[in-house]
C-alpha cells in the first residue's frame, strides 16, 4: 500500500541507549522530515532531507542523527537517549503537501 | 525566517457553534499555507491548503480558510461544529522553494455535545 510508515510505533528505552526510529515512504517524494511533538511546543522540526544523501538541520537537531541512503527511507537515530527526548516523533514526506506517518511514541526512562 | 502564530491555545465550543481559529504568519516571500488536523491518537491530516488564486479556500469536512495577505493571516472557519471536530488544529506556512514548513503551536478544540 502506498503511504508513509513508521516503526516502531511505541518504544521504551533507558537513558544512554541508542535508539533508531524508522520511516519509509512509497511515493518517491524528494523531501522527508522528522518532527517531534511535545505539549506546549507543537511540532518542531528536527531534521529534513531534500533528496538521498542530502540532509539538513531543523529547529531542534541536537542529540539526533539522520541518514538518507535511499529516497524511500529516512531513519532517525538518538545516539545516547536522554529523558528530554521523550516525545512523539512524526516522519513526513512532501508531495504537494506534507504527508505524515502515524508517529512513534518514545519514552526514555 | 518564517514563523507562525496561533492565538488560541484551547477553544471550547458547543455543538452547532461557529468556529474561527486565528493564524498569522511571518514571511516576506511567496508562501504556501496549510491547516492540518490531528484527531486524538492519530497523525496529522491535511484540512486545506492555499498556494495561489482565490483567497477563500474550502477544505474537507466543511472547513474553510481565508488568506488575507495584508494581514498575514490565514484563519480557519467552520459555520457549525460537531462533536467529531474535537481535535488539535495546526496552521503551517511553507516556503515554495525550500520544501519545509513551519508549524504553529496548535489549537486544541473541544466540542461539547
Amino acid at each position: 500500500d502506498a503511504g508513509i510508515t513508521q516503526s516502531p510505533r511505541y518504544k521504551i528505552t533507558e537513558t544512554g541507549r541508542q535508539v533508531t526510529l524508522m520511516c519509509h515512504q512509497t511515493w518517491s517524494h524528494s523531501y522527508m522530515f522528522w518532527y517531534r511533538q511535545d505539549l506546549g511546543h507543537g511540532l518542531r522540526l528536527i531534521y529534513y532531507s531534500a533528496a538521498a544523501d542530502i540532509t539538513d538541520k531543523g529547529e531542534v537537531p541536537d542529540g539526533y542523527v539522520v541518514s538518507r541512503s535511499k529516497t524511500e527511507n529516512f531513519p532517525l537515530t538518538l545516539e545516547s537517549a536522554t529523558r528530554s527526548q521523550t516525545s512523539v516523533y512524526f516522519c513526513a514526506s512532501r508531495g504537494d503537501t506534507q504527508y505524515f506517518g502515524p508517529g512513534t511514541r518514545l519514552t526514555v526512562l | 525566517a518564517q514563523s507562525v502564530s496561533q492565538h488560541n491555545h484551547h477553544v471550547i465550543l458547543s455543538e452547532a457553534a461557529s468556529l474561527e481559529l486565528g493564524c498569522n504568519y511571518s514571511y516576506g516571500g511567496t508562501v504556501n499555507l496549510f491547516w492540518y488536523v490531528q484527531y486524538p491518537g492519530q497523525h496529522l491530516q491535511l484540512l486545506l491548503k492555499y498556494f495561489s488564486g482565490d483567497p477563500l479556500v474550502k477544505g474537507i469536512k466543511g472547513f474553510e480558510a481565508e488568506f488575507i495577505k495584508s494581514k498575514f493571516s490565514f484563519n480557519l472557519r467552520k459555520p457549525s461544529v460537531q462533536w467529531s471536530d474535537t481535535a488539535e488544529y495546526f496552521c503551517a506556512v511553507g516556503n515554495t522553494n525550500a520544501g519545509k514548513s513551519t508549524f504553529g503551536d496548535g489549537t486544541t478544540l473541544t466540542v461539547k455535545p
